[in-house]
């Protein structure tokens, strides 16, 4: 059965600092996965998804990283900003699972100016 | 353009009574997904519609729950006889075919039972 784990659960910073997010999979059996972001009260933002047979996929100061042999994925934020801070999720698109995503229980990010 | 739009975005209701939830999904996505948001279960997949194939229905909790897409658009999610256990937010996404198409989230409905 494919689980999705974050760690760790909330993350503090100053304004300005590169971070790391990480997120593990049990099952490398995947399509794809996906990040997003998740402002209180809303829906979810995806911000990057990485095939599986990607390594990594860029979108501004966020580079995303995979490497299904070890289950793992990072979301890199460089020069974090007071607007980044949100609850950050992955999801992975396993094989035989239909198209439903399986989700982490999310990074809680706080970037204080 | 236009994102996925759902409605209500807030919905109050007492144990016991039906509820329908409304799904609007991207023009041209043939691919829409339920999931559910607690705060002790994080996001659950409920259903999945892809095109014109029947439903993957694996996820739904129980047979109170279904969900309808009419005309390969919109989509509604209907509990019926709710009870205080289905109270979350309910999110809807929607995404082209294929698998290796990003899903796109809707706001979602917060739904409490009294």
């Amino acid at each position: 059965k494919q689980e999705v784990t974050q760690i760790p659960a909330a993350l503090s910073v100053p304004e300005g600092e590169n971070l790391v997010l990480n997120c593990s999979f049990t099952d490398s059996a995947i399509y794809n996965l996906q990040w997003f972001r998740q402002d209180p009260g809303k829906g979810l933002t995806s911000l990057l998804l990485i095939q599986s047979s990607q390594r990594e996929q860029t979108s501004g100061r966020l580079n995303a990283s995979l490497d299904k042999s070890s289950g793992r994925s990072t979301l890199y934020i460089a020069a974090s900003q007071p607007g980044d801070s949100a609850t950050y999720l992955c999801a992975v698109r396993a094989y035989n699972q239909g198209g439903k995503l399986i989700f982490g229980q999310g990074t809680e990010l706080s970037v204080k100016p | 353009g236009a994102g996925v739009s759902q409605s209500p975005s807030n919905k109050v209701t007492e144990k016991g009574k039906d509820v329908e939830l409304r799904c609007d999904p991207i023009s041209g996505h043939t691919a829409l997904y339920w999931y559910r948001q607690s705060l002790g279960q994080g996001l659950e997949f409920l259903i999945y519609f892809q095109g014109n194939s029947a439903p993957d229905k694996s996820g739904l909790p129980s047979d109170r729950f279904s969900a309808e897409r009419t005309g390969g658009s919109v989509s509604t999610l209907t509990i019926q006889r709710t009870q205080q256990e289905d109270s979350a937010v309910y999110l809807c996404a929607s995404s082209l075919g294929g698998n290796n198409q990003p899903q796109h989230f809707g706001d979602g409905t917060r739904l409490s039972i009294l």
